[in-house]
């Protein structure tokens, strides 16, 4: 079965304060592994999209790495506006015979000034 | 651009009613379109996947005859909650997909969501 866990649950970070977040997964055939954004009673906002082991992306202070079991979401020297939950999925074919995404439960991350 | 919109923000409505909902991709064409369902500090449950034109195919444990998809057209689709109960109460979020060359790998953007209360 397809699944997604993400680590920690919660991370409270000082501003300024670097820190990866991580995802680890099993999927059989990966079709893309997914970076969301989420606040509070807001839909996610896509950050990163990664197809295969080794790549990288990277958008303002945050950096995406993937290997062939888990991703990693780096942030660099985060500000209080990076506060959110974020939220790993993998893009995985559905019992349905439709590719569907896997979400994980999320890491709420809180940057205090 | 990829921006994905949904209509209304809020609901609330008595047991018994319908409630519909509306998902609209504003900027891009969108063959596959998703709908989810997230309980507080949850992440997305996905409930169905849709296809233009073509009926919404829905995960198990989901009441096909309870939460009616339709898929009109390449830019909106639509999740009737029918006879809503308080069970039903949750923040529905729609997703769509973008149909560019690449065969499978196309990004997924969502919606704002819908807060449903039904009282």
């Amino acid at each position: 079965e397809d699944q997604v866990t993400q680590s920690p649950e919660a991370l409270r970070l000082q501003e300024g304060e670097s820190s990866s977040l991580n995802c680890s997964y099993t999927v059989s055939g990966l079709r893309g592994l997914f970076w969301y954004r989420q606040d509070p009673g807001k839909g996610p906002e896509f950050l990163f999209t990664l197809y295969s082991a080794g790549e990288e992306k990277e958008k303002e202070r945050l950096k995406a790495t993937l290997t062939k079991k888990e991703s990693f979401l780096h942030i660099t020297a985060p500000k209080p506006e990076d506060s959110a939950t974020y939220l790993c999925a993998v893009q995985a074919l559905g019992n349905t015979g439709f590719q569907k995404l896997v979400f994980g439960t999320g890491t709420r991350l809180l940057v205090s000034p | 651009g990829a921006v994905v919109s949904q209509h209304p923000s809020r609901v609330i409505c008595k047991s018994g009613t319908s409630v519909k909902i509306e998902c609209r991709s504003l900027d891009f064409q969108a063959t596959t379109m998703f709908w989810y369902r997230q309980f507080p500090k949850k992440s997305l449950m996905l409930m169905a996947t849709s296809n233009e034109g073509s009926k919404a195919t829905y995960e198990q444990g989901v009441e096909k005859d309870k939460f009616l998809i339709n898929h009109a057209s390449l830019t909106l689709s639509t999740l009737t909650v029918t006879s809503a109960h308080p069970e039903d109460s949750s923040f529905y979020i729609c997703s769509a997909r973008t149909s560019g060359s690449g065969g499978i790998y196309n990004e997924q953007f969502f919606g704002p969501g819908t807060r449903l209360t039904v009282l």
